[in-house]
């Protein structure tokens, strides 16, 4: 069973969408990271939540923490947002990261 | 430079060799981390280190070891490597806090 769960695992879109993902947890967290990784295999972070919403750019992130569930939106989708979006969530002791297996995105011109 | 650089990037070595993947970083983190990618599995922990002379096994240690030579370096080493070694290994780093994370760049390791 894995402790993080994202949906879907690919995803297609056209260039303009509106596009969601989500992140469902099982265990206790402390915080909660979205990541980004394109087709070169770098992995870079793009939001830490712990609650609430943050927002960068045309992405925005929430988080449920009731609900053990985040999303990461993507307004007006672009091409170059065409990448691996992982999910993970450090434990609530600190010690250790766990990830989704991550969510396809393509966006068409 | 880059906050987290892995050496090397790629690598081919045949069955049997020892292979040693350097990470090193400019955050002035504590923490460090090796995982490993595998296509349709999420980044698994090999080994962590949260200072010098701290190390522990992480979920998939077995067929690896670790050196935390500096604050700033930790590397990883295959001491026979097997076929099924074959992934995209990334290093880590956070803050004790945990609320930021840099990843390398990745090496992308094929044993034949």
């Amino acid at each position: 069973k894995n402790e993080v769960e994202q949906s879907p695992q690919n995803l297609t879109a056209q260039e303009g969408e509106f596009i969601t993902i989500n992140c469902s947890y099982s265990v206790g967290i402390s915080a909660l990271h979205w990541l980004q990784q394109h087709p070169g295999g770098g992995i870079v972070s793009l939001f830490m939540l712990s609650s609430g919403k943050k927002k960068h750019g045309r992405l925005i992130a929430t988080i449920n923490i009731q609900e053990k569930h985040s999303s990461l939106h993507i307004t007006a989708s672009h091409p170059r947002d065409s990448a691996v979006y992982i999910c993970a969530v450090r434990s609530g002791t600190g010690n250790q990261f766990y990830f989704g297996t991550g969510t396809s995105l393509t966006v068409i011109p | 430079d880059a906050d987290v650089t892995q050496t090397p990037r790629n690598r081919i070595t045949k069955t049997g060799k020892r292979i040693m993947l350097e990470c090193s970083q400019t955050k002035g983190h504590d923490r460090m981390y090796w995982y490993r990618q595998d296509p349709g599995l999420g980044l698994r922990l090999i080994y962590y280190s949260f200072d010098v002379k701290d190390i522990n096994k992480g979920e998939i240690s077995d067929g690896y070891s670790v050196s935390r030579q500096a604050q700033a370096k930790f590397s990883l080493s295959l001491e026979s490597a097997i076929p099924n070694q074959t992934a995209l290994y990334f290093c880590a780093t956070s803050d004790s806090a945990g609320l930021s994370a840099f990843f390398g760049q990745g090496t992308r390791l094929t044993v034949v």
